[in-house]
């Protein structure tokens, strides 16, 4: 069945570290593939999609390609705020599945002053 | 506009007892989901409601029963909660009116369950 691996977290940095969250995925069919942010206490939010290979999605300074040779969605970030402190989850959207997303299990971002 | 709306934020139940999570949007969407958030293993789907009328079984419908009122409203019911099912609970909705199928997930802001 179609699945999403991310890395382990937690993950901690200092303020303006460069950010790598690995994200690979297996389908089926041709899926569209997303990274959504959860702050604590709330709900999930779209960060950044892309919906074909070569696709890169992008979004407060986030950006992700989707490579289809590698499977793979990376998140990466220049330089990370405290404010990025959160969950960050890849998904994918197969066509035939309709709407419904298939999530990783999330990766906890710590950034320290 | 409120986007999703989820009621209770928190609940404690004992073993046995039922309750029912209420969820409600109004951006139009025509679908509606359930997902339960348990700690190291992401979001994993319950129910969800394609459209007005129609309910499916996702990745962990065992122990849960579903109903999509109306357009606007999806409800998730435990008939006899388990500690088990102690867990963040998401409702979410997708899909705008008029055949345009957008594919983003609009969230709720969760309803936190604990089951003794």
């Amino acid at each position: 069945g179609d699945s999403v691996t991310q890395m382990e977290g937690p993950v901690t940095l200092s303020e303006e570290a460069f950010l790598t969250i690995n994200c690979t995925y297996t389908a089926t069919g041709y899926p569209s593939l997303f990274w959504y942010v959860q702050y604590p206490g709330e709900g999930l939010q779209l960060l950044l999609k892309a919906t074909k290979a070569d696709d890169k999605g992008s979004n407060k300074g986030f950006e992700a390609t989707y490579r289809k040779e590698t499977t793979s969605f990376h998140l990466e970030k220049g330089s990370v705020q405290v404010s990025d402190s959160a969950v960050y989850f890849c998904a994918l959207r197969i066509e035939t599945s309709g709407s419904r997303l298939t999530f990783g299990e999330g990766t906890q971002l710590t950034v320290n002053p | 506009n409120a986007g999703v709306t989820q009621t209770p934020k928190f609940q404690v139940l004992k073993t046995g007892q039922s309750m029912t999570l209420q969820c409600a949007q109004d951006m139009n969407h025509n679908s509606m989901y359930w997902y339960r958030q348990d700690p190291g293993m992401g979001l994993r789907l319950i129910y969800y409601s394609a459209s007005e009328g129609t309910t499916d079984k996702g990745e962990v419908p065992n122990g849960y029963n579903v109903s999509r009122l109306n357009k606007r409203e999806f409800s998730l019911r435990l008939e006899s909660a388990a500690p088990s099912q102690t867990s963040v609970y998401f409702c979410a909705s997708s899909g705008l009116a008029g055949g345009s199928v957008a594919d983003t997930q609009y969230f709720g802001p969760g309803t936190r369950l604990t089951v003794l």
